[in-house]
């Protein structure tokens, strides 16, 4: 089993500062990696895809980036809408995909 | 407008079953891969079982294996998930996902239902 890990936990930032959460594979899922948001009582949410990609609708100002085992999510300037939970998902390792234990982001 | 909605959620005793169902619209249910992914309370996300488009493959992540059984009807738009000998651990929100199948390497999921919840208690 590939395992996931997501750094910080939490995360509390203040509106309209950068934010960049991390997401570590325990092996090489090359770009296989998606990134979630979720919202208390809400579903998740698909923001981002192989590795980069922004699903469709997501803003410009969510960006992701790497491969192999480090990725990143950033958010270029946190809007109000923007505090939640943040997930991580391999799909690399057929068919066994696997979720970080995620990173909250919270209002400072 | 695509939707996702499950039912058959509640509370059952450890070593009970139930089954979980979800009903799809808005969409060509019969060309997605689907699976099922749960939260337990105040948990992160865990994948759990996945179907492919004409119900002829599936898979399960181990905790689940031989007590859950992934299976669709495509005539009726309906994903479905049977869980048997239910334990505490087994207690979470479950949501069913669909595949939006334009990820790559493997399964990353565009549409999500809003979620049942199982309680497994005494």
């Amino acid at each position: 089993e590939i395992v996931m890990t997501q750094s910080p936990a939490t995360l509390s930032v203040s509106p309209g500062e950068r934010v960049t959460l991390s997401c570590r594979a325990s092996q090489s899922v090359r770009s296989n990696l998606a990134w979630y948001q979720q919202k208390p009582g809400q579903a998740p949410r698909l923001l981002i895809y192989d590795a980069s990609t922004r699903a469709t609708g997501i803003p410009a100002r969510f960006s992701g980036s790497g491969s192999g085992t480090e990725f990143t999510l950033t958010i270029s300037s946190l809007q109000s809408e923007d505090f939640a939970v943040y997930y991580c998902q391999q799909y690399n390792n057929w068919p066994l995909w696997t979720f970080g234990q995620g990173t909250k982001v919270e209002i400072k | 407008e695509v939707q996702l909605v499950e039912s058959g959620g509640g509370l059952v005793q450890p070593g009970g079953s139930l089954r979980l169902s979800c009903a799809a619209s808005g969409f060509t249910f019969s060309s997605h891969w689907m699976s099922w992914v749960r939260q337990a309370p105040g948990k992160g996300l865990e994948w759990l079982a996945n179907i492919k488009q004409d119900g002829s493959e599936k898979h399960y992540v181990d905790s689940v294996k031989g007590r859950f059984t992934i299976s669709r009807d495509n005539a009726k738009n309906s994903l479905y998930l049977q869980m048997n000998s239910l334990r505490v651990e087994d207690t979470a929100v479950y949501y069913c996902a669909r595949d939006a199948g334009y990820c790559s390497g493997g399964s990353c999921y565009d549409r999500w239902g809003q979620g049942t919840l199982v309680t497994v208690s005494s």
